[in-house]
């Protein structure tokens, strides 16, 4: 399985709804990331998990709330959200945080939309 | 700091056409070099990579080999097909380091 799932595939929120979006990996990696993807520009980090513990949390707003439940679970939390989070939101994972030989695996992402 | 650059999109091809994306890059010590392609609608996939100077990596009729002498990692495609239109990212990390460094994308259209 060298899969990496996101769900839902698609949400739409208003500003003052609390959601949460789930990624998995069954590949026994120990890193798991976070990144926000606007139309046609690269994707952005914003949050690394290294073995279950954040390791890296690029100055993002408070309203975005990171979980690592176990190895194979990563959720973003959703609160209070403006129109412009609206974006694709990608979850990846790879061996190790600091391997930088080994490729990250995306999902297929979550398409946000905050009305 | 770290930085990859590509070049400008998009790029518009006939199908059979020869295929180069430039890729250059800024980076301290011996990073590894990726190319991954993003479909409409879905995240990104790898499609190649090499992890030291010299390398060539290989994948569904792509190339790209690692030229530390010129910082550079040209993708390349003998002869592109419809389905090879895609958003490619060339992106970069370093050995032990966690992020990946990212260019803008280059967006290919293959035309029949």
């Amino acid at each position: 399985d060298t899969e990496v799932t996101q769900t839902p595939k698609h949400l739409v929120m208003g500003m003052t709804n609390k959601k949460s979006l789930k990624c998995e990996q069954h590949m026994g990696h120990r890193a798991m990331y976070w990144y926000k993807q606007k139309a046609k520009k690269p994707p952005e980090l914003m949050f690394v998990y290294s073995y279950e513990k954040l390791s890296i949390n690029e100055s993002v707003p408070s309203r975005f709330s990171p979980e690592c439940p176990n190895s194979s679970l990563l959720n973003l939390h959703l609160h209070a959200l403006q129109p412009e989070d609206s974006a694709l939101y990608l979850c990846a994972s790879s061996q190790e945080e600091l391997a930088g030989v080994n490729e990250q695996f995306f999902g297929p992402g979550t398409r946000l939309t905050v009305l | 700091g770290n930085s990859v650059t590509q070049m400008e999109g998009p790029v518009t091809l006939s199908e059979e056409a020869f295929l180069t994306i430039n890729c250059t890059y800024t980076a301290t010590g011996y990073p590894s070099l990726f190319w991954y392609v993003q479909y409409p609608g879905e995240g990104l996939q790898l499609l190649l990579k090499a992890t030291k100077a010299d390398d060539k990596g290989s994948n569904k009729g792509f190339e790209a080999t690692y030229r530390k002498e010129t910082t550079s990692f040209h993708l390349e495609k003998g002869s592109v097909q419809v389905s090879d239109s895609a958003v490619y990212f060339c992106a970069l990390r370093r050995t032990n380091a966690g992020k990946s460094t990212f260019g803008d994308g280059t967006t290919l259209t293959v035309k029949p």
